[in-house]
């Protein structure tokens, strides 16, 4: 059964530094990975998607990487803005028993200081 | 033009009732999803169709049903409603499985369920 774990939980960091999210997961047999970013009382925006085949994304501040053999990803983000506050979710895409679906991990929540 | 809408956003009843939320998405996807994120946000897939067939059933109680009158609809209906089911529920969609893996999944603002 996957597990997806995202560690810190909760991460503060001072405007304008650059910080790295964490990601990991069990089971290397992963489509795609996906990083999403949640606002308080809001659904969830897809922010990068790294295929298996790929080694990273980037898209603007953001850069995703992706180490399917050691079940890791990262996401690098440059030159933190407060707007950057929010929870930050990698979800993995694989099949399971004949069917496709995303495993979420916990989060990131991510607050950057003024 | 919100792509995903779910309606309600906020919804307060008490336990035993009959409950519906409603989604909708305007992008032309053949794929809808219904996710539930708990109390620690975690969030875990509950039922996916794709072109109105359901594809996806997690194990979800059988008082959650999912309907998908058209491809751009998926409501979920909640019979007997408990405690424990309190939590926001999102919808999402995505242009399908028909188009590859490698497809973004869009998410509607959640409805966040109340059992008293």
């Amino acid at each position: 059964k996957q597990e997806v774990t995202q560690i810190p939980a909760a991460l503060s960091v001072p405007e304008g530094e650059n910080l790295v999210l964490n990601c990991s997961f069990t089971d290397s047999a992963i489509y795609n990975l996906q990083w999403f970013r949640q606002d308080p009382g809001k659904g969830l925006t897809s922010l990068l998607l790294i295929q298996s085949s790929q080694r990273e994304q980037t898209s603007g501040r953001l850069n995703a990487s992706l180490d399917k053999s050691s079940g890791r990803s990262t996401l690098y983000i440059a030159a933190s803005q407060p707007g950057d506050s929010a929870t930050y979710l990698c979800a993995v895409r694989q099949r399971d028993f004949g069917n496709e679906k995303l495993t979420f991990g916990t989060g990131t929540r991510l607050t950057i200081i003024p | 033009d919100t792509a995903v809408s779910q309606t309600p956003k906020y919804l307060v009843t008490q336990m035993g009732n009959d409950k519906s939320i409603k989604c909708e998405q305007n992008l032309g996807h053949d794929t809808m999803y219904w996710y539930k994120q708990d109390s620690k946000k975690f969030l875990k897939i509950m039922f996916s169709y794709n072109n109105k067939e359901l594809i996806i059933n997690e194990t979800v109680p059988n008082r959650f049903s999912p309907k998908s009158p058209d491809k751009a609809h998926l409501n979920l209906h909640i019979n007997s409603l408990e405690l424990g089911d309190s939590a926001v529920y999102f919808c999402a969609s995505s242009r399908g499985i028909s188009q590859g893996r490698n497809e973004k999944l869009f998410f509607g603002s959640g409805t966040q369920l109340s059992v008293l």
